[in-house]
This record gives C-alpha cells, structure tokens and sequence, in this order.
C-alpha cells in the first residue's frame, strides 16, 4: 500500500521568511496530493493540492511543487505570518484503486516574532 | 464542499462502556470514513463506511470494536466499544462530495477514557 514520509517534524521560522516541507510517496501511480493545515483544538482544514498532471500550483503565499519522477510533493509557504502556526499534514491518493488519502505524520510549524 | 456535524463535541466515559458518534453531512456524499487522531499524532484510517453494506475496515481495526453504520448518504455512526483508556482519542468523520478527490473532515470529537 502507499506510505508517505514527511520532513521535517518540527519547523520553526522568522515571520516574514518562507517555510518548506516535503513529503515522498512509495506508489508511484498515486495522482492526487493534497495539502492540511490544522490549528490547535480545530478540524484539519484543506489548504491547497495538487494533481499528478501537474508540476507547481501557487494560491497566494502558498505553492506547492510536484516531482513525480523523484515521487515528492513540497509545500513552499512565503511572507510567514504569526497565524501560519499549526500543524500541516501531506497527503497522497490513489483514485479509482485503493481511494483512500494516506496521511503524513505531519510536521508543526512555529512562526517566530 | 460540505457542511459536516459531529455530536457528541466531547466526552468522558467510564471504562468497558460503550459510545456511539454520529456524523451529520448536509449533502448527499459518495463516500464518508472515520479516522481515529491520537495526541500529538497524525490521522490514522479506521473504515471506509459504505452505504447499504458493512463498513470497510483498516489493518488494526475491527468491526466488534468499531461496528459503522451507514443508512443513507448524508449519515454515519460509529461505535466504540468496551472503551479502555487507549481509546482516548479524537474521532473525526470525513467526506468526499461526488466524484472529485477532495475531502474534507468534521469537526471531531474528543473522547476522554477514564
């Protein structure tokens, strides 16, 4: 089945610089990738993804890039804000074979002041 | 996408006791799954609850402990049972509205084992 590593665990950074976190996937017909942010105490909440047919998708300060020869998938956060802060989690489907997302183990983010 | 509800919010239980989530979409939906989040951990799939048939269950997790059921396409109950402290969790149902990929989660519930 898929399995989806993702680094780094814990990322902390200025406000103002960009945050990077990249995931890898082992199946490599997986085809859409999706990207969770998720606050203390609140639901995980859908921020950006991206589907095979397609290298970068950008939405505001937020992109994310995909290498499907490597099979990894990174999420570029600009201008870090104070409210960035959560824990964001990479995901990987498989559609019309398994159809279930496969979470990463996720990685928390501080914004420094 | 979908407007999801979960009830309880949270709860305390005693041990060996029993309780039922339910998860309330105000939509049609293909396909709803309930996930388990441990503290400090990532989602972890519990079951893929089908509508009309028995749930689909993930390595690790069975039915006499995990019974779903699945009546209709807007909602889902799942069940745990004879709790032991290992089953403080959140419980989170998740929705996947018509063919597209995208999922999205309820608000979860908070259960506390003692």
């Amino acid at each position: 089945g898929e399995n989806v590593e993702q680094h780094p665990s814990t990322l902390s950074v200025q406000e103002g610089d960009s945050a990077v976190i990249k995931c890898t996937y082992s199946d490599s017909a997986s085809n859409y990738f999706p990207w969770y942010k998720q606050e203390l105490g609140k639901r995980p909440q859908l921020i950006i993804d991206i589907r095979s047919n397609v290298g970068e998708k950008k939405d505001q300060r937020i992109a994310v890039t995909l290498n499907k020869t490597a099979k990894h998938f990174s999420l570029h956060i600009t201008e870090t804000q104070p409210e960035d802060s959560a824990v964001y989690f990479c995901a990987a489907l498989l559609m019309n074979r398994d159809d279930k997302i496969i979470f990463g183990k996720g990685t928390r983010l501080h914004i420094l002041p | 996408s979908a407007v999801i509800s979960q009830k309880p919010s949270r709860d305390i239980c005693q041990r060996g006791t029993s309780l039922t989530i339910q998860c309330q979409v105000d939509s049609q939906v293909t396909m709803m799954f309930w996930y388990r989040q441990q503290p400090g951990q990532s989602l972890t799939l519990i079951a893929t609850a089908n509508q009309g048939s028995e749930a689909t269950y993930e390595s690790g997790f069975v039915i006499d402990k995990f019974p779903i059921s699945r009546p209709n396409l807007t909602f889902s109950t799942l069940t745990v049972s004879n709790m032991s402290p290992e089953d403080s969790s959140i419980y989170l149902c998740s929705v996947r509205p018509g063919s597209q990929e995208t999922q999205y989660f309820g608000p979860g519930t908070r259960l506390l084992v003692l």
